[in-house]
């Protein structure tokens, strides 16, 4: 079974600082992880994935996750924030290289201070 | 390319009745999956089509079904609606081979009163 814990329900970031949003996972197989976020009203749009190989993922937007197997771990970063940033982020995992089937953080919100 | 198109966007239903949403994939892409967006449990697989055949499925009761047609357009169903029902209901194309992302519609927000 695979589940996903995101640490924090909300983050508050000025723009231009850091952003760093944290998740951990627990797989009974070798996980394939995901983060997607979903501006209102809208659906999901995958930022990046990992499958194999290289443990450090860079997505779209300038996002980039590492995949930490020994703390079983798959944090969101972006060096500098921008107000397009503003959006609910989930972390997911799946048991299968596609995303199917995927089980999903409860999720992150991110507001960006002016 | 239009993207996967959900209709109804909006509906209200009463407890006990019965809905059916529509899912219209991107072009070429065969496989469409189903998620529940609720405040409570968060997004939560339903299930997933490939070429009219189920090959994933959730944890659901059997009230929710669904199905896939040649076009891979995919309807949902969901019987003898009950208030925990009340969601946002997104479906997710993909060509389904190895290696290919989902892509999200906006959903279709389900009141049930």
């Amino acid at each position: 079974a695979q589940s996903v814990t995101q640490l924090g329900s909300h983050v508050s970031v000025s723009e231009g600082a850091l952003v760093l949003l944290r998740c951990n996972y627990s797989s009974s197989v070798p996980p394939y992880l995901f983060w997607y976020v979903q501006y209102p009203n809208q659906g999901l749009q995958l930022l990046l994935k990992y499958t194999t190989g290289a443990t450090l993922v860079k997505g779209i937007n300038g996002f980039e996750a590492e995949f930490k197997k020994s703390e079983t771990s798959f944090h969101l970063t972006k060096p500098s924030a921008h107000m397009s940033d503003a959006a609910e982020y989930f972390c997911a995992v799946s048991p299968y290289v596609n995303d199917y089937k995927l089980s999903f953080g409860a999720g992150t919100t991110v507001t960006v201070r002016a | 390319k239009a993207g996967v198109t959900q209709t109804p966007r909006y509906l209200i239903k009463t407890r006990g009745q019965q809905v059916t949403l529509s899912c219209s994939p991107i072009s070429g892409h065969r496989s469409v999956s189903w998620y529940q967006q609720t405040p409570g449990q968060g997004l939560q697989f339903l299930f997933e089509y490939f070429s009219e055949t189920q090959r994933n499925k959730g944890n659901f009761p059997g009230r929710f079904s669904g199905r896939q047609f040649s076009n891979s357009r995919s309807e949902m169903n969901v019987s003898t609606l009950e208030l925990g029902d009340s969601a946002l209901y997104l479906c997710a194309s993909s060509p389904g081979t190895e290696n290919e992302k989902l892509f999200f519609g906006s959903g279709t927000q389900l009141s049930v009163l």
